[in-house]
C-alpha cells in the first residue's frame, strides 16, 4: 500500500544545475499537487494538476515546471536551481480537487549550494 | 485563493494540559476545512476534516475542531495532550485549491 511515492528523498545541487523530482500515486486519484515547505511559511503550492492533461500555477511557480505524465505521475522540474529553492518538497494527491482529503508523500529535502 | 492564518507559531505545554490552536481563513462561501499534523521527520497526515453538517468535528487521537462560519474560523482542540502530540499542526482550506497556514509547532513537555 504505497500511497504517494516521491524520489529522491534527499538531493544536493549546485547553483545552475537542473533536476526532476518524481512523484507517483497508486490511489487512482485525479488531482495532484506540488508544495514546498519552508520554516515559518507552512506549505506553499507550486503547481497542481486537477486532472490528467491539465496543469496550473499555484502560489509560487517561478523557477519550476511540471509534467503530468499520466494519471499516476506528476513530476516537478527545476531548470536552473537557485539557493532560494532550498526547501522540502512535498507531492500530494486527492481524489478530485476541491472536496477531498489530500495524501502526502514523504518529501524531498533539496539543498542548493 | 484563500489566505489562512494560524494564530500561534509555537506553543509549549505540559502533559495533561489542554490545547487550542486558532485558524482563520480569509473569505466565505463553500469551503472544506482540514487540520493536518506533521510528526518530526514524517509527512503530513490528516487529523480531521469538515465538509458540512455538525460544526463540531472529531478526529483521530482525541482531537476535535469547531467550525464557526460567522468568524471564518476552524479552531483545533484537545482536552489533555500527551508527549506524543509534539508535532507541527497545519490548518488548510480547500476552495478548489488547498491552501495551508504557516503552521504551529506544539511542544509537549513530559
Amino acid at each position: 500500500n504505497a500511497g504517494v511515492t516521491q524520489t529522491p528523498k534527499f538531493q544536493v545541487l549546485k547553483t545552475g544545475q537542473s533536476m526532476t523530482l518524481q512523484c507517483a500515486q497508486d490511489m487512482n486519484h485525479n488531482s495532484m499537487y506540488w508544495y514546498r515547505q519552508d520554516p515559518g511559511m507552512g506549505l506553499r503550492l507550486i503547481y497542481y494538476s486537477a486532472s490528467e492533461g491539465t496543469t496550473d500555477k499555484g502560489e509560487v511557480p517561478n523557477g519550476y515546471n511540471v509534467s503530468r505524465l499520466n494519471k499516476r505521475e506528476f513530476s516537478l522540474r527545476l531548470e536552473s536551481a537557485a539557493p532560494s529553492q532550498t526547501s522540502v518538497y512535498f507531492c500530494a494527491s486527492s481524489e478530485w480537487e476541491g472536496a477531498s482529503e489530500a495524501f502526502f508523500g514523504q518529501g524531498t529535502r533539496l539543498t542548493v549550494v | 485563493a484563500q489566505s489562512v492564518s494560524q494564530h500561534n507559531h509555537h506553543v509549549i505545554l505540559s502533559e495533561a494540559a489542554s490545547l487550542e490552536l486558532g485558524c482563520n481563513y480569509s473569505y466565505g462561501g463553500t469551503v472544506n476545512l482540514f487540520w493536518y499534523v506533521q510528526y518530526p521527520g514524517q509527512h503530513l497526515q490528516l487529523l480531521l476534516k469538515y465538509f458540512s453538517g455538525d460544526p463540531l468535528v472529531k478526529g483521530i487521537k482525541g482531537f476535535e475542531a469547531e467550525f464557526i462560519k460567522s468568524k471564518f474560523s476552524f479552531n483545533l482542540r484537545k482536552p489533555s495532550v500527551q508527549w506524543s502530540d509534539t508535532a507541527e499542526y497545519f490548518c488548510a482550506v480547500d476552495d478548489y485549491k488547498l491552501s495551508f497556514g504557516a503552521g504551529t509547532t506544539v511542544t509537549v513537555r513530559a
